[in-house]
């Protein structure tokens, strides 16, 4: 099945500082891969995603860029803020409908 | 965007006894629901795939007897936790995706805080 590694675990950033995050996975059929920010104990929200079909797609201070080839996908995150403190998973559509998640990244913004 | 609704979001049971949780998308038809396990500080750990009119689809290592699942309806479906033990305890979280689409965006519930003593 589909395995998806997440790195780092753990970021820590000053405010304005841009933060990376990066997956990679291992099935070459998966197509979809959505980027999910989680607040402590409040649920995933959807913050960007990217289809195989596109190599890069940007939302303001996100950005998320694929490579389909080496089977790797980033979270780009510019102008850091306070607000930006949260877990961040990324995820993998297997194309069976199944979405499986990476271990997730704790990134600290400090102010 | 799409709703997710997810009750209880607290619930504490004795050991030994059964709890149930609902999910319920509320302005869409899910024929595919998702139920996640999550650890504190760990990620979303798949248990099973939830298909409405059918048997859900259990990841491996999930068992299936402990945790029923059942998708009666398009917009509702309920995951019981069976003789809960305090190894059970953990954050329950639902989602759900519109149409059949691979690649459609999933909608999470608010998620479920369980704990048995």
């Amino acid at each position: 099945g589909e395995n998806v590694e997440q790195h780092p675990s753990t970021l820590s950033v000053q405010e304005g500082d841009s933060a990376v995050i990066k997956c990679t996975y291992s099935d070459s059929a998966s197509n979809y891969f959505p980027w999910y920010k989680q607040e402590l104990g409040k649920r995933p929200q959807l913050i960007i995603d990217i289809r195989s079909n596109v190599g890069e797609k940007k939302d303001q201070r996100i950005a998320v860029t694929l490579n389909k080839t080496a089977k790797h996908f980033s979270l780009h995150i510019t102008e850091t803020q306070p607000e930006d403190s949260a877990v961040y998973f990324c995820a993998v559509d297997t194309g069976g409908f199944k979405t499986i998640f990476g271990a997730g990244t704790r990134l600290f913004v400090k102010a | 965007g799409a709703v997710v609704s997810q009750h209880p979001s607290w619930v504490i049971c004795k050991s030994g006894t059964s709890v149930k949780i609902e999910c319920r998308s509320l302005d869409f038809q899910a024929t595919t629901m998702f139920w996640y396990r999550q650890f504190p500080k760990q990620s979303l750990m798949l248990m099973a795939t939830s298909n409405e009119g059918s048997k859900a689809t259990y990841e491996q290592g999930v068992e299936k007897d402990k945790f029923l699942i059942n998708h009666a309806s398009l917009t509702l479906s309920t995951l019981t936790v069976t003789s809960a033990h305090p190894e059970d305890s953990s954050f329950y979280i639902c989602s759900a995706r519109p149409g059949h689409r691979s690649g459609n965006t999933i909608y999470f519930g608010e998620g479920s805080w369980l704990t048995v003593v």
